[in-house]
């Protein structure tokens, strides 16, 4: 088991509601990615956060945020939904921002209708 | 971002070696290559990695070219448990946020039994 957990494990939600996911690293990482993955597609980078700050973002409007907090755990926050923002979102945890080494859990999935 | 291309899909039989491709043609120097696989509803796991030499690990072997254009990624023997879609990404260690993997669409490898 890769030690990282993320909720909740499913969602519905409507257009233009806000959601927010979580995520609890595995022991020991500092630091914390989150990827959006649409059906039949690889993950697609959405930001990293090390020592609770944005240190990288990939191509998503700002409507899409994040927070670390000190135990390293994070949120996945998403405003004024869309349904193209339905996906599996996939959380990853690792040692250092540089490593390219992941630890990803399972992912919640978000149906948006 | 230097990217990676790899087949759409392949198939083996159980319990024999799979050997699966991966060109990288505009691979930097310091550029390091990974290994991850994606099994039906989880999220990517990590297999190997390497920069210039062959690597093997308890997972599989990673074979890389004298000029680093291509590696390929070998299971020395499959087994249904493998069937996954397998993802060549290239990591720069020297970028900040260097955990922003581009997983591209990968290689769906079947594992015929």
């Amino acid at each position: 088991e890769t030690g990282v957990t993320q909720s909740p494990t499913h969602l519905i939600k409507t257009r233009g509601q806000q959601v927010t996911l979580r995520c609890s690293s595995q022991s020991g990482h500092n630091t914390v990615s989150w990827y959006q993955q649409a059906l039949g597609q690889g993950p697609q980078f959405i930001f990293q956060y090390y020592r609770e700050e944005e240190n990288g973002r990939g191509n998503f409007p700002p409507r899409f945020s994040g927070l670390q907090f000190p135990n390293y755990s994070s949120e996945l926050n998403v405003n004024a939904l869309e349904l193209d923002d339905s996906a599996l979102y996939l959380c990853a945890s690792s040692l250092g921002q540089r490593t390219g080494e992941l630890f990803f859990g399972e992912g919640s999935r978000l149906t948006v209708l | 971002d230097a990217k990676t291309t790899q087949p759409n899909s392949m198939e083996s039989n159980e319990e024999e070696p799979v050997h699966l491709p991966c060109n990288h043609s505009t691979i930097s120097g310091t550029d390091y290559i990974h290994w991850y696989r994606q099994l039906p509803s989880q999220g990517p796991e990590y297999v190997i990695h390497g920069l210039t030499s062959n690597v093997n690990n308890r997972m599989a072997s990673l074979a890389i070219a004298e000029d680093r254009k291509s590696s390929t990624l070998i299971l020395h023997r499959a087994t249904l448990r493998d069937a996954a879609v397998y993802y060549c990404i290239l990591t720069s260690p020297d970028q900040t946020g260097a955990n922003n993997l581009f997983f591209g669409t990968g290689t769906r490898l079947t594992v015929i039994p």
